[in-house]
């Protein structure tokens, strides 16, 4: 199996416009996670899914952040508009049945806002 | 609520010196814990865990017991390796939420 997939590795753009991250989990793992890494804050759990439905989005930052799992196979964390203060490393990580199991990570998407 | 307090790093050390990096918890109830490592450019990945009191997690000459008495799982190597530099993670399984809960990191630097 290639593990969980991120893409883009790498994202630059300028404050106010829209950012889409994606991640494609390991096949037949049911939970899929949203972490953001800072220096200042570490590692934050934004929002989980199990069987593709949001079962905690208490960290998610603000209403400008969104993630969907439209199926099994396929997530997108979008930040709309993106500032600044978003700048730090997205990593999608997948599990069999919950936070419980060994987690999954992806090799994370840094994302830099001008 | 939950959460998981870990030493301040660096940890500057000498190959095959002695590591701990120390790691105490605060839960409800009995989460499992965990140690993850992070190396340069990548995402974090499984070291070891523990699901119960008085169990030992192993794995590439790391160790850590679950201590429930001192809410503690430190993390020790006998011998480092220059490979063994990375972020090391602590983190705990919160059973009723279903949220594992990583504290702040610890980054380990190994000179040869």
């Amino acid at each position: 199996d290639a593990g969980v997939i991120q893409s883009p590795r790498h994202e630059v753009t300028e404050m106010g416009q829209e950012v889409t991250l994606r991640c494609k989990p390991i096949s037949g793992h049911n939970s899929l996670f949203w972490y953001r890494q800072t220096m200042m804050r570490g590692l934050e759990l934004l929002i989980y899914f199990n069987n593709n439905v949001p079962i905690d989005d208490s960290g998610m930052p603000e209403d400008r952040f969104s993630a969907k799992m439209p199926n099994a196979s396929f997530s997108t964390l979008k930040i709309q508009p993106s500032e600044p203060r978003d700048s730090a490393v997205y990593f999608c990580a997948s599990s069999l049945r919950g936070a419980g199991e060994k987690l999954f990570f992806g090799s994370g998407t840094q994302l830099s806002v001008l | 609520g939950n959460s998981v307090t870990q030493m301040e790093g660096p940890v500057t050390l000498s190959e095959e010196a002695f590591l701990t990096i120390n790691c105490t918890y605060t839960a409800t109830g009995y989460p499992s814990l965990f140690w993850y490592v992070q190396y340069p450019g990548e995402g974090l990945q499984l070291l070891l865990k523990a699901t119960k009191a008085d169990d030992k997690g192993s794995n590439k000459g790391f160790e850590a017991t679950y201590r429930k008495e001192t809410t503690s799982f430190h993390l020790e190597k006998g011998s480092v390796q220059v490979s063994d530099s990375a972020v090391y993670f602590c983190a705990l399984s919160d059973r009723d939420t279903d949220k594992l809960i990583f504290g702040t990191g610890t980054r380990l630097q190994v000179f040869p």
